[in-house]
């Protein structure tokens, strides 16, 4: 099966500076990556997600890339805000199956 | 908007109990998903099912199993439960594109459930 190793466990940052979250996947066939953010108390919610076949997706001040070579993927925010204090969730999906989560990463972001 | 609502938001149960933790989503999604969280681990894929009476083991089923009599509805349970369950489990749904692939679970609020 895959496995989906995540770093840093935790990140503070002051507010607007920039964020950079990284996972590595075991397996190449992997060809979907999603990412979650969870804050305190709630539901993990998807934020934005990558398919093997693109490099990098942007979305405001959110991007992911992707380096199929080394196996790798990161998260990128830009200009962060306290709103953005949460536990970040990647995952990657081996072909059509279920998705395999890395351990998170809690942000804090002090203002 | 999609919505995944699990029946409970807190449970305290007693060791060796029966436990029913029960899922509802209302976007006709083929998949559903029992996860549970814990600190330091992530989430873990306890059982997962692409139709309905169908069910697939995760990576950590033992001490657990699932129904999906309906397609709406996904059913975990503890069938006698140990301290070690105590946990917040997560269900999600998911829709499948025509090749079958699953994209953007849809989380519930989750479930804290403690043994003692």
């Amino acid at each position: 099966g895959e496995n989906v190793e995540q770093h840093p466990s935790t990140l503070s940052v002051q507010e607007g500076d920039s964020a950079v979250i990284k996972c590595t996947y075991s397996d190449s066939a992997s060809n979907y990556f999603p990412w979650y953010k969870q804050e305190l108390g709630k539901r993990p919610q998807l934020i934005i997600d990558i398919r093997s076949n693109v490099g990098e997706k942007k979305d405001q001040r959110i991007a992911v890339t992707l380096n199929k070579t080394a196996k790798h993927f990161s998260l990128h925010i830009t200009e962060t805000q306290p709103e953005d204090s949460a536990v970040y969730f990647c995952a990657a999906r081996l072909g059509y199956s279920t998705l395999t989560f890395g351990k998170g990463t809690m942000l804090l972001v002090s203002p | 908007d999609v919505k995944v609502t699990q029946s409970s938001r807190y449970l305290v149960k007693r060791t060796g109990e029966k436990v029913f933790l029960e899922c509802v989503q209302d976007m006709d999604h083929e998949n559903m998903f029992w996860y549970r969280q814990d600190p330091g681990l992530g989430l873990r894929l306890i059982y997962f099912s692409y139709d309905v009476k169908m069910k697939e083991k995760g990576d950590i089923p033992e001490g657990y199993s699932v129904s999906r009599e309906k397609k709406e509805r996904f059913s975990l349970i503890l069938e006698s439960a140990s301290t070690n369950q105590t946990s917040m489990y997560l269900c999600a749904s998911s829709r499948s594109d025509l090749t079958g692939a699953n994209y953007g679970y849809t989380f519930g609020s989750g479930t804290r459930l403690t043994v003692v």
